[in-house]
C-alpha cells in the first residue's frame, strides 16, 4: 500500500478565513512533506518533517503553519492567505530522508478568493 | 536560478516506438535522481530512481541512465504506450539536505496509437 491521503480534495477561502489542510500516511514512513504546485510549473517544497520534527522550512511565510501530530499525520494550516496563495498543494512521506523515494497524495486544490 | 531542467515541454511518440525524456541539472551535490509521471488533478506517481553512484537502473519498461560528467540524466520507456501519455518530472535530491527535491519543469509526453 502505497497511499497518502489528502482532505478535502478542493477549498475555497477569503483572505480573513482560517483553515487546514490534512495528509495521512500508513506506511510507516517517517518524513513526510508538503509542496506547493502552481499551474504548468514544477512541485515546490515548502516544509520537511523527520520523526516528527520539523527539519526544513524553505522560507515559506508565516501564514503557512504546519504540524505533525504523529507519525501518520500532517497538517498545514493556513491563515489570511493571499490570492497569489491559490495553488495545488500537495502531500508527501517516504521512508526517511536519505535514498527513499517520495509518494505523493492527490493534493487540495486551494483557491483563495 | 533552475538547477534541474528538461528542455523539452513536450514529447510526441508512436505506439510501440521508444520514448526518451531528457533532464540536465547544474548542480554537482545532487546524489538521488528520480522521474516521477503526473496525470492532470492526480499527485506524481514515483517510476524509477537512481543513485550517484550508478549510471543506470532498470524497472520493466523504463529505463534511467545518469551521465554525471555531462550533468545528464534520461528516461527510455520501451515499448511506449498511449496510457503512458503524462507529464514527467526529474527531481534531484541534493546531498545531505534532508529529502529536499527539487524538480524540473516537465515534459508532456503524448503516446499516440
Amino acid at each position: 500500500d502505497t497511499e497518502v491521503t489528502q482532505t478535502p480534495k478542493h477549498l475555497v477561502m477569503g483572505m480573513t478565513n482560517k483553515k487546514s489542510l490534512k495528509c495521512e500516511q500508513h506506511m510507516g514512513h517517517r518524513a513526510m512533506y508538503w509542496y506547493k504546485q502552481k499551474a504548468k510549473k514544477p512541485p515546490e517544497l515548502m516544509f520537511v518533517y523527520s520523526y516528527e520534527k520539523l527539519s526544513i522550512n524553505e522560507s515559506v511565510p508565516s501564514r503557512f503553519s504546519p504540524e505533525c501530530p504523529n507519525s501518520s499525520l500532517l497538517n498545514l494550516h493556513l491563515h489570511a492567505l493571499q490570492p497569489e496563495d491559490s495553488a495545488l498543494y500537495l502531500c508527501a512521506s517516504s521512508q526517511g530522508t536519505g535514498f527513499y523515494e517520495q509518494y505523493f497524495g492527490p493534493g487540495t486544490r486551494l483557491t483563495v478568493t | 536560478d533552475q538547477q534541474v531542467k528538461q528542455n523539452s515541454p513536450s514529447l510526441s511518440v508512436q505506439e510501440g516506438r521508444i520514448s526518451i525524456l531528457n533532464c540536465d541539472y547544474t548542480n554537482s551535490m545532487f546524489d538521488y535522481f528520480l522521474w516521477y509521471k503526473k496525470y492532470p488533478a492526480e499527485g506524481p506517481t514515483f517510476l524509477i530512481s537512481i543513485s550517484s553512484i550508478k549510471d543506470k537502473n532498470e524497472d520493466g519498461r523504463f529505463t534511467v541512465f545518469l551521465n554525471k560528467s555531462a550533468k545528464h540524466l534520461s528516461l527510455h520507456i520501451v515499448p511506449s504506450q498511449p496510457g503512458d501519455s503524462a507529464v514527467y518530472f526529474c527531481a534531484a535530491s541534493p546531498y545531505n539536505q534532508g529529502g529536499k527535491l527539487i524538480f524540473g519543469q516537465g515534459t508532456e509526453l503524448s503516446v499516440k496509437p
